[in-house]
């Protein structure tokens, strides 16, 4: 079964730190891994892709990391900042159809 | 400037109801998706559409429709709500051409509460 799981659920940090996130993922075949930032009252935005060759990749404060062998994905948040608090979701595409299978996020709050 | 639009952001209604979400992007898109997200923030894509094809999550109750009068534009009519259709519903778009890469922008989205 296709499936897309984060963790953790939620997580409150400091101001300042860093942080990761988890995504493990059973979708097969694999096409791309994508992180969305969600802002509360807001759509998501797209954070960073990666494809299957692509291990890491960086996006300011942020930074993806792929392992196609384990299937796992973690975003790493550096110095967090208080706009950082949001809904961080894991979409994989695959499947055989390029279909997306949305992880349920992880909510961060970061406090001062 | 809005890429992609939403109207209207919040809608309260009475069970039983028929009601329409309208969604616009002006990005040039020729694919555009309904999503529902529920209380636990659980997204889940009901329909994706382009102009040659619609893709209807068969989870989808038949009292959902999507209407495409062109192809920046993909309203949602939901006929005779129910408690359960109260959610979040968001509006997506993306280039078929790129699909391999599958990267959707995301209107606002409405937030239905059906009483």
């Amino acid at each position: 079964k296709n499936q897309v799981e984060q963790s953790p659920q939620s997580l409150i940090i400091l101001e300042g730190k860093n942080c990761t996130l988890q995504c493990n993922y059973t979708v097969s075949p694999f096409s791309n891994l994508r992180w969305y930032k969600q802002d509360t009252g807001r759509g998501p935005v797209s954070l960073t892709i990666m494809t299957f060759s692509e291990n890491t990749k960086s996006n300011g404060r942020y930074t993806a990391t792929l392992d196609a062998d384990t299937k796992q994905s973690s975003l790493h948040i550096t110095a967090s900042q208080l706009s950082d608090s949001a809904s961080y979701i894991c979409v994989v595409s695959g499947g055989g159809a390029n279909n997306l299978f949305f992880g349920t996020g992880t909510r961060l709050t970061v406090i001062p | 400037d809005t890429a992609v639009s939403q109207t209207p952001k919040y809608l309260v209604t009475q069970m039983g109801n028929d009601k329409s979400i309208k969604c616009e992007q002006n990005l040039g898109h020729d694919t555009m998706y309904w999503y529902k997200q529920d209380s636990k923030k659980f997204l889940k894509i009901m329909f994706s559409y382009n102009n040659k094809e619609l893709i209807i999550n068969e989870t989808v109750p038949n009292r959902f429709s999507p209407k495409s009068p062109d192809k920046a534009h993909l309203n949602l009519h939901i006929n005779s709500l129910e408690l359960g259709d109260s959610a979040v519903y968001f509006c997506a778009s993306s280039h078929e051409k790129k699909r391999l890469y599958n990267e959707q922008f995301f209107g606002p989205g409405t937030r239905l509460t059906v009483l």
